[in-house]
């Protein structure tokens, strides 16, 4: 069965980077999207950007464009997700979610189980 | 604030029908199609309509989408206590290049 593992809660402080794992199972790796989407406590749903996992392209929400960084290992069917310049807003619920289409058909049908980063002082 | 408006709240009684709406543009929900989420508390979100009114396997048909226009909605008949989550449509918007969400529907069971 597809399984997204994610890593574990991190605190930061602000100006500071943080990078959170996905790892896949389940599936072969890369014939999917990997996307990543945050939510911060209370709020909404906020699309950051996905990765191609097969080739390594990468598109980013215009929001976090300069700030994010996604990367892939396929040795371990691994996704990573960093965030530069922490602010206290960046605090927030990350998920990584599959998708097998590219652009407005894909679906995400599969979810991490979300990463907790919180940005303090 | 988000691309795509939700009514922050809903409610009903067990067994009845109740629609959330979704409103968006011709940049996103008038030109490509809908997909909806289910999030339950504490929990990551689960897909629950997909191209609009597709239903992934496992879903039960007591929920149904919708779209006209630049609007879509999804209904659920049949409420029960366990369908209490939040609800978020999502689209491709053309413009931004991206995926956007609504602000998100809580689904109360009285």
């Amino acid at each position: 069965q597809v399984q997204l593992v994610q890593s574990g809660a991190e605190v930061k402080k602000p100006g500071a980077s943080v990078k959170v794992s996905c790892k896949a199972s389940g599936y072969t790796f890369t014939t999917s999207y990997m996307h990543w989407v945050r939510q911060a406590p209370g709020q909404g749903l906020e699309w950051m950007g996905l990765i191609t996992p097969s080739g390594g392209s990468t598109s980013y929400a215009q929001k976090f464009q300069g700030r994010v960084t996604m990367t892939r290992d396929t040795s371990t069917s691994t996704v990573y997700m960093e965030l530069s310049s922490l602010r206290s807003e960046d605090t927030a619920v990350y998920y990584c979610a599959r998708a097998q289409d590219w652009g407005w058909s894909a679906k995400f049908d599969y979810w991490g189980q979300g990463t907790l980063v919180t940005v303090s002082s | 604030q988000s691309v795509l408006t939700q009514p922050p709240s809903a409610s009903g009684t067990p067994g009845q029908r109740v629609t959330i709406s979704c409103s968006g543009t011709s940049s996103n929900i008038g030109s490509n199609t809908v997909n909806w989420y289910q999030q339950l508390p504490g929990t990551a979100p689960k897909l629950l309509i997909y191209s609009n009114n597709q239903r992934p396997s496992g879903v039960p048909d007591r929920f149904s989408g919708s779209k006209s226009g630049t609007s879509a909605s999804l209904a659920i008949s049949g409420l029960q206590s366990e369908d209490e989550a939040d609800y978020y449509c999502a689209a491709w918007d053309d413009s931004l290049n991206g995926w956007v969400f609504g602000g998100g529907t809580k689904l109360t069971v009285l």
